[in-house]
């Protein structure tokens, strides 16, 4: 079973501080990505990569920035957190003809 | 703009009645759709999917049905039962096109009463 592993379930931060969301998965995926969920609004991409070191722009990547340099880890960083990036962060991943595995996500709480 | 929508943010049904979802996509390159649900405090899972080059997809409970002159999609499940109450979200790709990421709709929260 493909297991995508969030490195921290809840998670609150301050208003301008650095913030680094991991996900790793154990299944030898090439492709992880990066999502968030907010009431109303659905599963939003933020990044995506297709192989290590590579990294592309979702629809919402304002604020973020990804570091891909091992091919089973895929990190999210907020630059400076501000309170429009409270939410639900979730990752996922996919190879070959598998559909997207998720992670359980991170509620991420900026004050 | 929206690509993937689901118009009906949320859903009730009886207990061994069917349960119909419904969304619409935008874009004509979309060739692959799915099905994911989600509980609360987990991420969501994957159900069902249909390529382009089907109509109707069955999975024990969960069908799915593709019109793709109509660019609607639905997802059936027959009987309904209470551990199906949960957010399902629909989403979609263009698997014939390199760099592309699946879009997900916003989402319908079905509850089924016993």
């Amino acid at each position: 079973d493909v297991k995508v592993t969030q490195s921290s379930r809840y998670l609150v931060k301050r208003t301008g501080e650095k913030v680094f969301l991991e996900c790793v998965q154990d299944m030898d995926h090439e492709n992880m990505f990066w999502y968030r969920q907010d009431p109303g609004l659905g599963l939003r991409l933020i990044y995506f990569s297709y192989d290590v070191k590579m990294k592309e722009k979702g629809d919402i990547p304002e604020g973020y920035s990804v570091s891909r340099e091992k091919k089973e880890r895929f990190s999210l960083i907020l630059e400076s957190a501000s309170t429009n990036q409270t939410s639900m962060y979730l990752c996922a991943s996919s190879g070959g003809d598998s559909p997207l595995h998720f992670g359980n996500g991170t509620r991420l709480t900026v004050t | 703009d929206q690509q993937v929508k689901q118009n009906s943010p949320s859903l009730s049904v009886q207990e061994g009645r069917i349960s119909i979802l419904n969304c619409d996509y935008t874009n004509s390159m979309f060739d692959y759709f799915l099905w994911y649900k989600k509980y609360p405090a987990e991420g969501p899972t994957f159900l069902i999917s249909i390529s382009s080059i089907k109509d109707k997809n069955e999975d024990g409970r969960f069908t799915v049905f593709l019109n793709k002159s109509a660019k609607h999609l639905s997802l059936h499940i027959v009987p309904s039962q209470p551990g199906d109450s949960a957010v399902y979200f629909c989403a979609a790709s263009a698997l014939s096109q390199a760099g592309t990421a699946l879009i997900f709709g916003k989402g319908t929260t079905l509850s089924v009463s016993s």
